[in-house]
């Protein structure tokens, strides 16, 4: 069976501080992965998705950075966080073979706070 | 660019009633899926809708999608405290097969 990991669960930072997230996919193979952000009450906003190691597309240009080192690891990162990447990250695999549907599956997100 | 709108933003509704959320396309398309996210968790899937005119049932939930595949709605019958959460649709770009995320409903129920 398939499970995702991110940690950490929960992160306190400071302005002006670097962030890394990790995010790590067991149980298939070149899947999709995507990083979402979602704001307190608000809806998901797609930041980054790769389709392969080294493949990543960015949705909306900010401050953050992603890279995918191995086939099923999802990374991430910021130099300099802003107090507007306070949000819930959510990291997310999708992949045909392992189901006719094109859903995606959610790991459990870390809830970032810039203060 | 491509959006799809959903409303309500918030529904309250006492136990025991109904809860509708709709899902409106700019563009058509290739199928449109639906999940739930209880409060303090992550997103999880509940159905896809493929078919133009498709109605599925889930128990209480019936799902359906428009004649021109650029509607949806989630229609949750008597309502229950476990139906609270936020529920989403997400449209798959008929061009490009990338999700397009609504924005959700938040079901509350009133105490």
């Amino acid at each position: 069976s398939q499970t995702i990991h991110q940690w950490p669960a929960t992160l306190v930072q400071p302005v002006g501080s670097p962030l890394s997230l990790e995010c790590t996919v067991e149980g298939t193979s070149n899947p999709n992965l995507y990083w979402y952000r979602q704001a307190a009450g608000r809806g998901l906003q797609l930041l980054f998705y790769s389709v392969g190691i080294g493949q990543i597309s960015s949705e909306v240009p900010q401050n953050l950075s992603a890279s995918r080192p191995q086939d099923r690891q999802f990374i991430l990162s910021s130099k300099k966080l802003l107090l507007s990447d306070s949000g819930f990250y959510l990291c997310a695999w999708r992949d045909l073979a392992v189901s006719s549907y094109n859903e995606q599956f959610f790991g459990p997100g870390t809830r970032l706070t810039v203060l | 660019g491509q959006q799809v709108m959903q409303i309500p933003q918030y529904q309250h509704v006492q136990e025991g009633e109904d809860f509708t959320t709709y899902c409106n396309s700019s563009t058509t398309l290739s199928n449109i899926q639906w999940y739930k996210q209880r409060p303090g968790g992550h997103p999880v899937f509940l159905i896809q809708l493929v078919k133009s005119g498709e109605v599925k049932k889930q128990k209480r939930l019936t799902f359906q999608f428009g004649e021109a595949k650029k509607n949806s709605s989630l229609h949750i019958t008597a309502t229950q405290t476990t139906d609270v959460g936020t529920y989403f649709c997400a449209g798959m770009s008929a061009s490009n097969y990338q999700l397009i995320w609504g924005a959700g409903t938040k079901l509350i129920i009133k105490p």
